[in-house]
């Protein structure tokens, strides 16, 4: 079965140290999206790739890198956590682009506490 | 810009009460309307999608319609069982955006046995 893959499923990290998480997904979608989920905000998307090689900012891009290596990964990177990068974590794939607003398919997320 | 808002950040109910959840939204170009669904400890599903307004969307006993004179956006269920204990999200989605999706703060259901 298709599906969305985030690894790993907890994380703690101390501050100033550097995180990746990663994902792969096995539907051959060409978008792929990282989210942070926090009580009172829903779900803000942080980075986004339409393809391998591509990466673009969301609308909460600040401290973190992305990185769409091929077709099925795409890894989200703290380089300096800071605590109020502690959240839920969730990755999803899609397809569609321009006019066709997508449906998306999340993985099962990735608690992130960073002390 | 584009925004969705949910004001009922948790509603309670008791099993075979009516639900209804509303939401509004702002935007300058056509939009398609989702629910998605995330039950814990998983990520968000969608649960249906509407892309006209005062057309209905049905899944799972669910249903939803737009009106684009309010701009507003409701989930209802006639009667629910204590399994619809989840988070709800209403989602905008429009070309304008190119099709990336704005996510609601979502509404926690917990359903009373």
């Amino acid at each position: 079965e298709a599906a969305v893959t985030q690894s790993p499923r907890n994380k703690v990290a101390v501050t100033g140290g550097k995180v990746t998480l990663s994902c792969n997904q096995t539907n051959n979608h060409n978008n792929m999206y990282w989210y942070r989920q926090d009580t009172g905000h829903g779900l803000r998307l942080i980075h986004y790739s339409y393809g391998a090689g591509s990466t673009e900012k969301g609308d909460i891009p600040d401290g973190y890198k992305a990185s769409r290596p091929s077709q099925e990964n795409f890894s989200l990177i703290l380089e300096l956590a800071t605590p109020s990068q502690t959240s839920v974590y969730f990755c999803a794939s899609g397809v569609g682009r321009g006019s066709s607003a997508e449906t998306l398919y999340f993985g099962s997320g990735t608690r992130l506490t960073v002390l | 810009g584009d925004s969705v808002t949910q004001m009922q950040g948790q509603v309670t109910l008791s099993e075979d009460d009516f639900l209804f959840i509303n939401c509004t939204y702002s935007t300058t170009w056509y939009p398609t309307l989702f629910w998605y669904v995330q039950y814990p400890g998983e990520g968000p599903q969608l649960l249906l999608k509407v892309t006209t307004a005062n057309n209905k969307g049905i899944s799972r006993g669910f249903e939803a319609t737009y009106d684009k004179g309010t701009t507003s956006f409701h989930l209802q269920k006639a009667s629910v069982q204590e399994s619809d204990s989840a988070v709800y999200y209403c989602v905008l989605g429009d070309r304008g955006n190119q099709g990336k999706l704005i996510f609601g703060q979502g509404t926690k259901l917990s359903i009373k046995p």
